[in-house]
């Protein structure tokens, strides 16, 4: 069955960096785009962005475009996104998902000093 | 960006009773393949987000009959015929028509 599966918390400093990663299986990594959402703390789902498979093409919001990449590695199909010069805001749970059909089960993503 | 509008915020429901969520986009979310990416999703407490409803009223595997999603152009609605107490949670329509897509705020239904 689709499983995907999501790297583990992770608490940064502002200003750092950090990546999460998402291994699907149970199907065709290259046969679907996943989709990245997150959910800051007692808030609803913002959509973060989605990266074809296939071509590598990625779309982000556009708040977090410049500090936002999306990548995928096919030969393990494990997709990655990091984000960049991290804010207080950016505190929240990460899912990933392929497409919108199935989802990991989230990552959450501490900024502190 | 497409702005996403759901209503109510709030939903207190009565186990058995019907339930309804409007969920209404900011523009057409009709694709130019005739499509429309409308898709209801519910997430329970502490869990991850689970989609119901695709292309408008599609209903996922698994997702009970009870649950059926109505609408076109802007307008949607997501219904509940029955709710159950397993129903309890945040449930958010998302359109995924136009880039950037977009999220409803969210609508809590609670017993």
């Amino acid at each position: 069955h689709v499983q995907l599966v999501q790297s583990g918390g992770e608490v940064k400093k502002p200003g750092a960096s950090v990546k999460v990663s998402c291994k699907a299986s149970g199907y065709t990594f290259t046969g679907y785009g996943i989709t990245w959402v997150r959910q800051a703390p007692g808030q609803g789902l913002e959509w973060v962005g989605w990266i074809s498979t296939y071509s590598g093409d990625a779309n982000y919001a556009q708040k977090l475009q410049g500090r936002v990449t999306m990548t995928t590695d096919t030969s393990t199909s494990t997709a990655y996104m990091e984000l960049r010069s991290l804010r207080y805001d950016d505190t929240a749970v990460y899912y990933c998902a392929r497409e919108t059909d199935s989802w990991g089960q989230g990552t959450l993503v501490t900024v502190s000093s | 960006d497409v702005v996403m509008t759901q209503s109510p915020l709030s939903l207190p429901v009565t186990l058995g009773q019907p339930a309804s969520i409007s969920c209404r986009s900011s523009q057409s979310l009709v694709s130019s393949d005739g499509n429309t990416y409308l898709n209801w999703f519910q997430q329970r407490p502490g869990q991850s987000p689970r989609r119901l409803i695709y292309e408008v009223s599609t209903r996922d595997s698994g997702v009970p009959d009870r649950f059926s999603g109505s609408g076109s152009g802007t307008d949607f609605t997501l219904k509940i015929s029955r709710v159950e107490a397993e129903d309890v949670g945040v449930y958010y329509c998302m359109q995924a028509t136009h880039w950037p897509q977009t999220f409803g705020q969210g609508t809590k239904v609670e017993s």
